[in-house]
């Protein structure tokens, strides 16, 4: 079946403008997760939703950084004012969450440069 | 959750099989291992999991010790395209609560032509 898809998959933004990610999970997937990537480095948890409610956004670097999901399936990061450290691949997973299928799947990015 | 240990890199013969260890000394009864890989500029991908039984899938199968303190991965007949960085981890599975992935260094192994 389809798996997560993520748009766009590049965005080059200027310093101060608001950019808008999505997501599209795997059917049926209650979970969903924002994670970020810079060059070389480990995954850094942005925000996770169970259904439409986030109940952690601890991850979240600063008040400029949103995300909502909306029908228990599409998601959308929002940066408002971007600063050049927010340049980076986001990716977004889905997971079951139920029994025992917790595994996560990947969308494949989307890659954000602020110049 | 459990630390886990990896050799930093491998190599393996293409066409060969790849066993990938792990150490999970400190995992508790209720914690699943868990194998990701991240082949370069690529997001991760999600293996294979399990608890105490053996397990096996289309990508590769895993293998868990008796007393669960040590796992290993095998992929049955690597490709160039195995090229990866693999990563072990172990989690709970707790319902309703974020269980957000937090990779270590993982094994970088390289399949040889």
């Amino acid at each position: 079946g389809a798996g997560v898809s993520q748009s766009p998959s590049n965005k080059v933004t200027e310093k101060g403008k608001d950019v808008e990610l999505r997501c599209d999970p795997i059917s049926g997937h209650t979970a969903l997760y924002w994670y970020r990537q810079s060059l070389g480095q480990g995954l850094e948890f942005l925000i996770y939703f169970q259904g439409n409610s986030a109940p952690d956004k601890s991850g979240l670097p600063s008040d400029r950084f949103s995300a909502e999901r909306t029908g228990g399936s599409v998601s959308t990061l929002t940066i408002q004012r971007t600063q050049q450290e927010d340049s980076a691949v986001y990716l977004c997973a889905s997971s079951p969450q139920v029994g025992v299928s917790y595994e996560q799947y990947f969308g494949p990015g989307t890659r954000l440069t602020v110049t | 959750d459990a630390k886990t240990t990896q050799p930093p890199s491998m190599d393996c013969a293409e066409g060969r099989a790849a066993n990938l260890p792990c150490n999970h000394s400190t995992i508790s009864g209720n914690e699943y291992v868990y194998w990701y890989r991240q082949i370069h500029s690529q997001g991760p991908q999600y293996i294979i999991h399990g608890l105490k039984n053996n397990e096996t899938n289309e990508m590769a199968s895993l293998i868990i010790t008796e007393d669960r303190k040590s796992s290993t991965l095998i992929l049955p007949h690597a490709t160039l395209r195995d090229t990866a960085v693999y990563y072990c981890i172990v989690s709970s599975h707790s319902s309703g609560s974020a269980r957000q992935l937090t990779f270590g260094s993982g094994t970088q192994l390289t399949v040889l032509p």
